[in-house]
């Protein structure tokens, strides 16, 4: 059973930069697209980047340009670096999987745990 | 403009069933969707994806008292024996051709 591991979660200032990382095991995670998706405080979910399989980005509006999505797949690992960060992307973030191989569109079928960010002076 | 549509609260009593629904916005009434359940402190569980058609998919160990249907541009998550549990956020997603992905506000199940 596919299982993924988010790490980085920290309190940063507003403008500052961090970066999440996304740790897989238990699928051949080179065929498949990944994304995050973070919960604000008190909100839904949010739907944030996603990566294709060979390393092509799509970014939600609220975080183009700011946010630049990765992926290593010879070590089974998927990052997200957040730069110029504001209060309003304060949130727990999730790592997730795309439930088809090779497809970039689809259900999110395998989800972390969970990183929080604390965007805050 | 792709929007899912979910009543923010639903109630049912402990071992009783529940439908919960999930509108698509107009025009995009073909699409499938997902059911993920959200427990506090928790990450996110696929429950299932549900087409057009009515047909789904459930995710691993997910129990089969879960179980998901359609109608037009309606998508359904139904438990039945609810138990305590079952208490959680339940979130409906889809996702669109330009490479983008939309969850629904969620509903917030209550087990009495």
């Amino acid at each position: 059973e596919g299982q993924l591991l988010e790490s980085g979660g920290a309190l940063v200032q507003p403008g500052g930069s961090l970066r999440l990382s996304c740790a897989a095991s238990g699928f051949t995670f080179g065929s498949y697209a990944m994304s995050w998706v973070r919960q604000a405080p008190g909100k839904g979910l949010e739907w944030v980047a996603t990566v294709s399989p060979t390393g092509r980005a799509s970014y939600a509006d609220s975080v183009k340009g700011r946010f630049t999505i990765s992926r290593d797949n010879s070590k089974n690992s998927m990052s997200v670096h957040m730069n110029s960060l504001r209060a309003e992307d304060t949130a727990v973030y999730y790592c997730a999987k795309v439930l088809e191989q090779w497809l970039v569109q689809g259900a999110f079928d395998i989800w972390g745990q969970g990183t929080m960010v604390t965007v805050a002076s | 403009q792709l929007v899912l549509t979910q009543s923010p609260s639903a109630s049912a009593s402990l071992g009783a069933s529940v439908k919960l629904t999930c509108t698509l916005s107009s025009g995009h009434t073909r699409y499938a969707i997902a059911w993920h359940q959200k427990q506090p402190e928790k990450g996110p569980r696929f429950l299932m994806k549900v087409n057009s058609d009515g047909s789904h998919n459930k995710g691993d160990g997910v129990p089969d008292r879960f179980s998901g249907s359609s109608s037009g541009a309606e998508r359904y998550l139904t438990i039945s024996s609810l138990q305590s549990e079952d208490e959680a956020d339940y979130y409906c997603q889809t996702w669109s051709t330009d490479v983008s992905w939309i969850f629904g506000g969620g509903t917030k199940l209550t087990v009495l």
